[in-house]
């Protein structure tokens, strides 16, 4: 069955870093990727989007990779800062499908 | 710009009881979601809609219902509530159906005791 895996365990990272986050899937060929944040008591926000023929996609201090043979996603917050504490999740689709989202990585960033 | 209303934020139902989510919005998009979201567990899709008058079911639609009158509401019912239902429930919308992004509304905690 498909599968979407984030780390379950909160990343501690200290402010001025680089948080890598990690989202694996298994029996999926998505056409595209996203990533979410979500605030605690807060509906989701969109973050970015990379399709199936891109390989990085930034925003900002922002980065995601897509590597398809991998069946991964990395999320890269560069420089980070104690306002990026909170969950990112991330979601696939195949084209013109539901999106399917992953449970989400919770990121402490400490002063 | 309001984006995705959801009403009630928080609610108690006792096993049993029946009630309705609701949701709007004030973007006109056409495709709109119910998620439910446990601890850990991720969104799950309960119900879709296309457009007015076009609904389908997710991935969990056992125990709720929806309906689409118009562009703007999506309105979420509950039938017999269980304290399996217990979840926060998540309203969202978007354009089309490879236009991208979700817009989430802020959820609505559901306690079924």
């Amino acid at each position: 069955s498909q599968k979407i895996e984030q780390n379950s365990e909160a990343l501690n990272i200290q402010e001025g870093k680089t948080a890598t986050l990690t989202c694996n899937y298994t029996n999926y060929s998505p056409a595209y990727l996203q990533w979410y944040r979500q605030d605690p008591g807060r509906g989701p926000v969109f973050l970015l989007l990379i399709r199936e023929n891109e390989k990085e996609k930034r925003k900002e201090r922002l980065k995601v990779t897509f590597d398809t043979t991998l069946k991964q996603s990395l999320f890269h917050i560069t420089a980070s800062q104690p306002a990026d504490s909170a969950t990112y999740l991330c979601a696939l689709a195949r084209a013109g499908n539901m999106l399917t989202f992953g449970g989400g990585t919770r990121l402490m960033v400490k002063p | 710009n309001a984006g995705v209303t959801q009403t009630p934020k928080f609610h108690i139902l006792k096993i049993g009881q029946s009630m309705t989510l609701q949701c709007t919005q004030d973007m006109n998009h056409n495709y709109m979601y119910w998620y439910r979201q446990d601890p850990g567990m991720g969104l799950k899709l309960i119900y879709y809609s296309v457009g007015a008058g076009i609904t389908d079911k997710g991935e969990v639609p056992n125990g709720y219902n929806v309906s689409r009158s118009t562009t703007e509401d999506f309105p979420l019912r509950l039938e017999l509530a269980a304290p399996s239902q217990t979840s926060v429930y998540f309203c969202a919308s978007r354009p089309g159906r490879n236009t991208g992004e979700l817009f989430f509304g802020e959820g609505s905690r559901l306690t079924v005791l």
